[in-house]
């Protein structure tokens, strides 16, 4: 069946790169998402890549996808104070379904 | 983008009664769902809100205890019934925008049930 791993913690300090990691198990996944979920509030879509690219940069994120590995991650250059959030890797399969990974709670300290 | 509204954005409430979730998009859109985040935790998909036609729910998930209402393109309404401590969860509803690579949900509804 369909999964997606993260590591559920990841410290960094201001200015510093943060990566967040995610793995899959399906193959058929079309799109993978990164979505921010700041204390409180719904879940904010980031950025997105489909499956046939390997790599997508948007400002200070940047998007790899490793599709024979199953592997995603978002590296967040110059990381802020305001991106601690919890960051969530989701897979689209088939039309519209969504699975998410548990999320990865991201702390950064002054 | 599209945007997305609920109402209430939080609400407590008491065992045995039924709360109605209220999501509207500023733009038709064809597919609309609801997931559930309970403390913790990631989010589960509820259903998908079809318009004009039952709901279609995800193992686990029951009309009876969840039904969507979606009477048009760009609204539908939750409603948990019957409600148990096991309920308090937040509640999100979510749409494919009109480039249906995007996927965008709402500001959720923290229900918390006593």
């Amino acid at each position: 069946g369909e999964d997606v791993e993260q590591s559920l913690f990841l410290s960094v300090r201001e200015g510093d790169s943060s990566v967040i990691n995610c793995t899959y198990t399906d193959s058929s996944s079309t799109y993978l998402y990164w979505y921010k979920q700041e204390p409180g509030a719904g879940l904010q879509l980031l950025t997105y890549i489909f499956s046939n690219m390997d790599m997508k940069q948007d400002q200070r994120l940047t998007v790899l996808l490793n599709k024979k590995d199953k592997h995603l991650s978002l590296r967040i250059a110059d990381t802020q104070t305001g991106d601690s959030a919890i960051y969530f890797c989701a897979e689209r399969t088939g039309y519209s379904t969504l699975t998410f990974g548990k999320g990865t709670m991201l702390l950064v300290s002054p | 983008s599209a945007v997305i509204s609920q109402k209430p954005s939080r609400d407590i409430c008491q065992r045995g009664t039924s709360l109605t979730i209220q999501c509207q998009v500023d733009s038709q859109v064809t597919m609309m769902f609801w997931y559930r985040q309970q403390p913790g935790q990631s989010l589960t998909l509820i259903a998908t809100a079809n318009q004009g036609s039952e709901a279609t729910y995800e193992s686990g998930f029951v009309i009876d205890k969840f039904p969507i209402s979606r009477p048009n393109l760009t609204f539908s309404t939750l409603t948990v019934s019957n409600m148990s401590p096991e309920d308090s969860s937040i509640y999100l509803c979510s749409v494919v925008g009109q480039a249906t690579d995007t996927q965008y949900f709402g500001p959720g509804t923290r229900l918390t049930v006593l």
